[in-house]
């Protein structure tokens, strides 16, 4: 099991909106992250610091939290979204980073 | 921008020592802005921190790990690196450097990960 939860995969149509949640303890007092991977490409970071948005990715992305729980917006998903996303945060236990098991996006 | 770009052996045998370095471009690895940190995501299974190095040469690595694991920072090369010892195959898995913290409030950056495989 992973230290934070993420739904294994999400599907929906072009267009619509997807949502990708994160939960976790360590969330109710750390910053979430979030990256999105394509097959054979570099981990791209989208959502940092719960809810900023790094230069360059698209105004769709955004992030937000809720006690234990983040989600991960895509307002308007396109087929260039569909890849896996993973959330992750500091751990509580002697410092250093935990991961989620990551969610498999599928647009079409 | 930060670049980073891992390299080192795709296959070790069990019971040898791992090395990987990560080459930095885009920024000095001599600033105070970013821990240089390497991570491991199994395949099929989850990611996995393995620890950080500050400029200052100060480490931090996952407990789970820390007997085996040393990183270093060479500031005149750019680069910064990874020696896991006494390898088994559970130790198979992509390996990513990237400027990744406890903190989680500015941009982090990724390479693009190698392979490496430690044969049963």
């Amino acid at each position: 099991s992973y230290e934070l939860g993420q739904p294994s995969s999400v599907s929906l149509s072009p267009g619509q909106t997807a949502r990708i949640t994160c939960s976790g303890d360590v969330l109710a007092k750390n910053y979430v992250r979030w990256f999105q991977q394509k097959p054979g490409q570099a981990p791209v970071l989208v959502i940092y610091k719960d809810t900023k948005r790094p230069p360059m990715i698209p105004e769709r992305f955004s992030g937000s939290t809720s006690g234990t729980t983040a989600t991960l917006t895509i307002s308007g998903a396109q087929v260039e979204d569909e890849a896996d996303y993973f959330c992750y945060s500091a751990t509580d236990n002697n410092g250093g980073v935990v991961f989620g098991g990551g969610t498999k996006l599928t647009v079409l | 921008q930060v670049q980073l770009q891992e390299s080192g052996p795709g296959l070790v045998k069990p019971s040898q020592t791992l090395s990987l370095t990560c080459t930095v471009s885009g920024d000095s690895i001599n600033s105070a802005n970013y821990y240089w940190s390497w991570i491991r995501h199994h395949p099929g299974k989850g990611l996995e921190w393995i620890g950080y190095i500050y400029y200052s040469g100060s480490t931090h690595y996952n407990p789970s790990l820390k007997s085996r694991v040393n990183i270093s920072i060479d500031t005149s090369k750019s680069q910064f690196s990874l020696k896991l010892t006494s390898l088994t195959a559970a130790d198979t898995a992509m390996y990513y450097c990237a400027t990744v913290d406890d903190y989680g409030d500015s941009v982090e950056y990724w390479g693009r990960g190698t392979l490496v495989t430690v044969p049963p």
